[in-house]
């Protein structure tokens, strides 16, 4: 099992603040995905990054992947409420399997008005 | 389009009970997956099929099977529930695009399932 360790595990904030959360893991991959689960609801992706240095831009949260695709970092701008949920890393299984996803534990997010 | 779809969306068994979950997903994507999602432990991979007609284990497959009936639909089924299989279990389906290249799974709602 390839892990992905991500911190941190849990983070309450108020609107308007930065926050950044992370995703390690000691292997080299390929790609890897982030994804976001509101309360009572399943995950929903929010970005595939492949390229090592690779910054993605999505409104107010940037998402970076290592220059030696071993980490990547989410960064929320100025937080709303709306971003409260659980914010989860995966990456393949199987290098070039493509298809099933190792998830890390995940970092629980809060934020409040 | 209704996307990923799971039933039931809450259940209560006794220890010892049978069940299946049923999921179906109607975007004909090929491959199929269940996960469980316990406090602290993100999503865990149960079973996943690939394509129709094939099934693979897992991170975590004791205590569960599963039938890929179709392209549209794959349930779990727990044999003999245990109070460890207290869990929210998530389906999810995805594409599977050529190359390996990681494509996107969608999720279904979940079934919270309570083991006593």
């Amino acid at each position: 099992t390839q892990l992905l360790e991500q911190s941190p595990q849990f983070l309450s904030i108020q609107e308007g603040e930065n926050l950044t959360v992370y995703c390690n893991s000691s292997s080299v991959f390929s790609s890897l995905q982030w994804y976001r689960q509101e309360p009572g609801e399943g995950p929903v992706l929010l970005v595939t990054v492949v390229t090592g240095g690779e910054v993605k831009k999505l409104k107010r949260l940037t998402f970076q992947f290592g220059d030696a695709r071993k980490d990547s970092s989410l960064h929320i701008t100025a937080a709303q409420p709306g971003d409260t949920g659980l914010y989860l890393c995966a990456r393949s299984r199987e290098e070039n399997s493509g298809y099933a996803l190792n998830f890390g534990k995940g970092t629980s997010l809060l934020v409040t008005p | 389009n209704a996307g990923v779809t799971q039933t039931p969306k809450f259940q209560v068994l006794k220890t010892g009970q049978s069940m299946t979950l049923q999921c179906a997903q109607d975007m004909n994507h090929n491959s199929m997956y269940w996960y469980r999602q316990d406090p602290g432990m993100g999503l865990r991979l149960i079973y996943y099929s690939a394509s129709e007609g094939t099934t693979d284990k897992g991170e975590v497959p004791n205590g569960y099977n599963v039938s890929r009936l179709n392209k549209r639909e794959f349930s779990l089924r727990l044999e003999s529930a245990a109070p460890s299989q207290t869990s929210v279990y998530f389906c999810a389906s995805s594409r599977r695009l050529a190359g390996g290249s990681t494509d996107t799974q969608y999720f279904g709602p979940g079934t919270r399932l309570t083991v006593l």
